[in-house]
């Protein structure tokens, strides 16, 4: 069973371009979470989404981030016109689904891909 | 708000030593999870080791264990016989429960291990 995977593993963009993080959950997995490792900083929660479905993205900056997980294919988590700023490792992580009232909730344990290191010059 | 501190930003062991990492954390949740997370220079999340709220049991896997006080919310992780292979960025997390559904991880700001041979 392959991780989580994610691509590319580096990325560099120049200020005003856009940059796409492709996450691919683990096999049976169907929630997938996104954090932001700044620079000599702990990791910080983005969002978190389902197939077709956005859980909660209080983490996310209100401009110019937006957030994806189609029916088919990866999860992909969109930077418009990036600045300096938007320098950072953003990971991806999975969970497996637990079924409660009904609805598909993510279960406990969350699976860490290798990272995004995005660089903004 | 729910919060997690590691007060301990660097920690060095001498390597078949044993040295406990602190992590405290703040919430009026009753049913949560807390994790370690380990991350080589690699920079890969590996999950060390896991604790439900509810057992009162201290988690171990292997090398790793834990000391889980609830009532004073405090959650360190003991690595005994360290290992050069040890030497990582180790971030402790929790994640709240609601209905038996998880959402986010919080994460502390990292202990920095280094391990001496």
């Amino acid at each position: 069973n392959a991780g989580v995977m994610q691509n590319p593993r580096h990325l560099v963009r120049r200020r005003g371009q856009e940059a796409r993080l492709r996450c691919s959950p683990m096999k049976g997995h169907s929630h997938v979470y996104w954090y932001r490792q700044l620079p000599e900083e702990g990791l910080k929660f983005m969002v978190y989404l389902q197939k077709e479905n956005i859980i909660d993205e209080s983490g996310m900056p209100k401009e110019r981030f937006s957030a994806e997980f189609p029916k088919e294919g990866p999860s992909i988590l969109r930077i418009q016109q990036v600045v300096r700023g938007d320098s950072a490792a953003y990971f991806c992580a999975s969970s497996p689904p637990i079924l409660l009232a009904g609805l598909y909730h993510g279960t406990d344990t969350q699976y860490f891909g290798p990272g995004t290191r995005l660089t903004v010059l | 708000a729910q919060t997690v501190t590691q007060s301990q930003p660097e920690m060095s062991v001498q390597e078949a030593e044993t040295v406990t990492l602190s992590c405290t954390y703040d919430t009026s949740e009753s049913d949560y999870y807390l994790f370690w997370y380990k991350q080589p220079p690699s920079r890969q999340m590996i999950l060390v080791i896991r604790q439900e709220a509810y057992k009162q049991q201290n988690a171990t896997e292997n090398r790793f264990s834990v000391n889980f006080q609830k009532a004073a919310k405090s959650f360190s992780l003991k690595i005994s016989d360290s290992q050069l292979g040890d030497a990582a960025m180790y971030f402790c997390a929790y994640t709240p429960l609601y209905g038996g559904a998880t959402n986010k991880l919080i994460f502390g700001t990292g202990t920095l291990l280094a391990v001496q041979p």
